[in-house]
């Protein structure tokens, strides 16, 4: 069964520095998106991303925050100068729709900022 | 604002006996509706999801849940627990409509399961 793959799975760095969390959406999918989960607190929507371009983004997802799908296969997040408050779990997902369809996401990355 | 609430955080079962885990709703039309587990170390795993029709919902791993409007839930269910069902399980909501597929999601419940 197709799946949604992340890497890393855990990255440690030092508050200031830039970070790359990567995602491999399921092949055919058109829908492809961020969610976090700090430590004891809900899963919490980022942002959506569709026909190259955000199509959905949240509070939380700054400046400091970017996506990118690179090329057919991978689908980037950056955060370009670490804080603290960004350690979380980052989780990609990808659909084939929205709304109703579901979406299928990766085993998340561990970041910790120091 | 839209909101999704799971009022048990932590809940205990014991092996073969039923369970049900809660989950309010809060929005102003009615979301598309999910539940999802999630296993140590593993991602997301969609267990089953409403959208219209019949209130009662089948889903994988012997779990259904029930939309009940008046009440503004969709509480999930299984009617015998297996140990292998211990994990954090997640209720989730998309406005649907223009929303390009934002989910909301409660804060969790995670299930223990005792032998």
């Amino acid at each position: 069964e197709p799946e949604v793959t992340q890497t890393p799975s855990h990255q440690v760095t030092q508050m200031g520095q830039e970070v790359i969390l990567r995602c491999v959406p399921i092949s055919n999918h058109l829908y492809f998106y961020w969610y976090r989960q700090i430590l004891g607190q809900k899963v919490e929507f980022l942002v959506s991303f569709y026909n190259n371009e955000i199509s959905e983004k949240s509070e939380i997802f700054d400046d400091q925050f970017s996506v990118e799908r690179p090329d057919g296969s991978n689908f980037t997040l950056k955060i370009r100068s670490t804080k603290l408050e960004d350690s979380a779990m980052y989780f990609c997902a990808s659909s084939d729709g929205r709304g109703q369809e579901t979406q299928y996401f990766g085993p998340g990355t561990r970041l910790l900022v120091l | 604002a839209q909101s999704v609430t799971q009022p048990d955080i932590h809940i205990t079962v014991s092996e073969g006996a039923s369970l049900e885990l809660r989950c309010n709703y809060s929005y102003g039309a009615t979301p598309y509706l999910f539940w999802y587990v999630q296993s140590p170390g593993q991602g997301l795993q969609l267990l089953l999801k409403y959208f219209s029709g019949d209130t009662l919902v089948q889903g994988i791993k012997g779990f259904e849940a029930e939309f009940k409007r008046s009440q503004s839930s969709f509480n999930l269910r299984k009617p015998s627990v297996h140990w292998s069902d211990a994990a954090e399980y997640f209720c989730a909501a998309n406005a649907g409509g223009t929303s390009y597929g934002k989910l909301t999601f409660g804060q969790g419940t995670i299930l223990t399961v005792h032998p």
